[in-house]
């Protein structure tokens, strides 16, 4: 079955300094979406961005993720932390070719911003 | 203002009771899903729907059991709680067609404490 993989479950960094979050992913089917959803403390999971297109570039809110086919990577990068961006981020995968009412979440990233 | 709301929002119960969680969505979707979240392991899929009366099982679907019974509310059931199942829940509503296919849109989450 489908499989997401972020291997890092704890990332913390200083203000500042770029941030990078690893995605990576399997799936038999060639038409995957993959999505990153951000869990703030206290909030509803909610979409960051998302894309199904290889080798282009999505931006949301200052975060970028670019889907890489070949290397079946989604790997999410914001140029510069803040503290608002300390949350609990989840990569998913929803393989269109098969049962495409599911979405695959990976373990979560928790990305803490220090000053 | 919300559209996918759940209740309660915290509970506890005793060992071998029955809980149910409930969630109600206004968006109009035609899915609605059950997670859990625990440290370790991020969101697993307990159960979804595609539409009222339908339920499917997820990726750790034992020990649970869905109601879906109109387009929406859908509970997710515990008959026989354990320990085990202390965790948070959240309800998602999501669409496979249309210009958000896929996204889902998530609650506020259920804290649950099994003693």
């Amino acid at each position: 079955g489908d499989s997401v993989t972020q291997k890092e479950g704890l990332v913390t960094l200083t203000e500042g300094l770029p941030v990078m979050l690893n995605c990576t992913y399997q799936t038999i089917y060639s038409n995957a979406f993959l999505f990153w959803y951000v869990h703030y403390l206290n909030e509803s999971p909610r979409l960051l961005l998302k894309s199904s297109t290889d080798n282009k570039r999505t931006e949301h809110q200052g975060f970028h993720a670019t889907l890489h086919k070949s290397s079946s990577s989604f790997h999410l990068q914001k140029s510069s932390a803040q503290l608002s961006d300390s949350a609990l981020y989840y990569c998913a995968l929803s393989d269109r070719g098969g049962s495409n009412a599911k979405l695959t979440f990976g373990k979560g990233t928790k990305l803490s911003v220090k000053s | 203002e919300a559209a996918v709301t759940q209740s309660p929002r915290n509970k506890v119960a005793v060992t071998g009771g029955k809980v149910t969680l409930s969630c109600n969505q206004t968006n109009n979707h035609n899915n609605m899903y059950w997670y859990r979240q625990d440290t370790g392991h991020g969101l697993r899929l307990i159960h979804y729907s595609y539409g009222a009366g339908s339920t499917e099982k997820g990726d750790i679907p034992d020990g649970y059991k869905a109601s879906r019974p109109s387009q929406e509310n859908f509970s997710l059931i515990l008959e026989l709680a354990t320990p085990s199942q202390t965790s948070v829940y959240f309800c998602a509503s999501g669409d496979l067609g249309g210009p958000n296919q896929d996204t889902q849109y998530f609650g506020p989450g259920t804290r649950l404490l099994v003693l």
